[in-house]
C-alpha cells in the first residue's frame, strides 16, 4: 500500500539547521509531485513546499522562502526538507504528502515534531 | 495569495444529523482545484474531497462537496460518531497552495 514516513524531526537551537526525510512506497515515486506541510501544535495547516515529479520546478510558502530547500532522490523514493536558520514559530509537526493535480494530497505521512527552542 | 476562511468555527450536531460546513474565498477558485480534508485528534489529515465535489477513494456517499468561485460546502449527512473530527478546506491552483483555519466537529 501506499505509504510515507517522515523522519528527522526533534528539538533544536534558534538559528541551527534540521534536516528531514520523507521515505515513500507502494506507488511510483518518480512520477507524482512531493509537498510538505506543517502544522504548529493546536493550529491549522500551512503548506510549506513543493516539488515537482523530476525536481525541475520548486516553490515554497513566503514564510521559509530562502531558509528551506525541498529535494528528492528518486532513485531512493526519498523527499527531503533541508531547513536552516530555524525559528520558534518553525516548530510543527511536519507531514509529507503525495500531490495530485495541481496539488491537492494524498495521502499523508504520519509526521514528524520540530521542536525549535532554546 | 488566496484566503480561506471556513465557517463556523465550532459545529455542534448530534449523531444522525447533517453537517453544513463552509469555506469562502477572498477570490474566485476554479472548482476543480478545491479539496477538503478531515483530521481527528492525533492522525494525519485525510483526503475527502477533490475537485469540489469528488469523493476521494473510500470516502463514503454521506459526505458530499459542492460549490464554485468563492463559495464551497462540505455537507455530511446522518452524522455518525467517527465524523466528529476536524474538517479543512484548500485550494490549490497553484502556488502557494492555502488551506482554512478548519471547522470543529463535535457531538452536542
Amino acid at each position: 500500500q501506499v505509504q510515507l514516513v517522515e523522519s528527522g524531526g526533534g528539538v533544536v537551537q534558534p538559528g541551527r539547521s534540521l534536516r528531514l526525510s520523507c521515505a515513500a512506497s507502494g506507488f511510483s515515486f518518480s512520477s507524482y509531485g512531493m509537498h510538505w506541510v506543517r502544522q504548529a501544535p493546536g493550529k491549522g495547516l500551512e503548506w510549506v513546499a513543493v516539488i515537482w515529479f523530476d525536481g525541475s520546478e520548486k516553490y515554497y510558502a513566503d514564510s521559509v522562502k530562502g531558509r528551506f530547500t525541498i529535494s528528492r532522490d528518486n532513485s531512493k523514493n526519498t523527499l527531503d526538507l533541508q531547513m536552516s536558520s530555524l525559528r520558534a514559530e518553525d516548530t510543527a509537526v511536519y507531514y509529507c504528502a503525495r500531490g495530485f493535480g495541481l496539488g491537492y494530497f494524498d495521502p499523508w505521512g504520519q509526521g514528524t515534531l520540530v521542536t525549535v527552542s532554546s | 495569495e488566496i484566503v480561506l476562511t471556513q465557517s463556523p468555527g465550532t459545529l455542534s450536531l448530534s449523531p444522525g444529523e447533517r453537517a453544513t460546513l463552509s469555506c469562502r474565498a477572498s477570490q474566485s477558485v476554479s472548482s476543480s482545484y478545491f479539496a477538503w480534508y478531515q483530521q481527528k485528534p492525533g492522525q494525519s489529515p485525510r483526503l475527502l474531497i477533490y475537485a469540489a465535489s469528488s469523493r476521494a477513494t473510500g470516502i463514503p456517499d454521506r459526505f458530499s462537496g459542492s460549490g464554485s468561485g468563492t463559495d464551497f460546502t462540505l455537507t455530511i449527512n446522518r452524522l455518525e460518531p467517527k465524523d466528529f473530527a476536524v474538517y479543512y478546506c484548500q485550494q490549490y491552483g497553484g502556488p502557494p497552495y492555502t488551506f482554512g483555519q478548519g471547522t470543529k466537529l463535535e457531538i452536542k
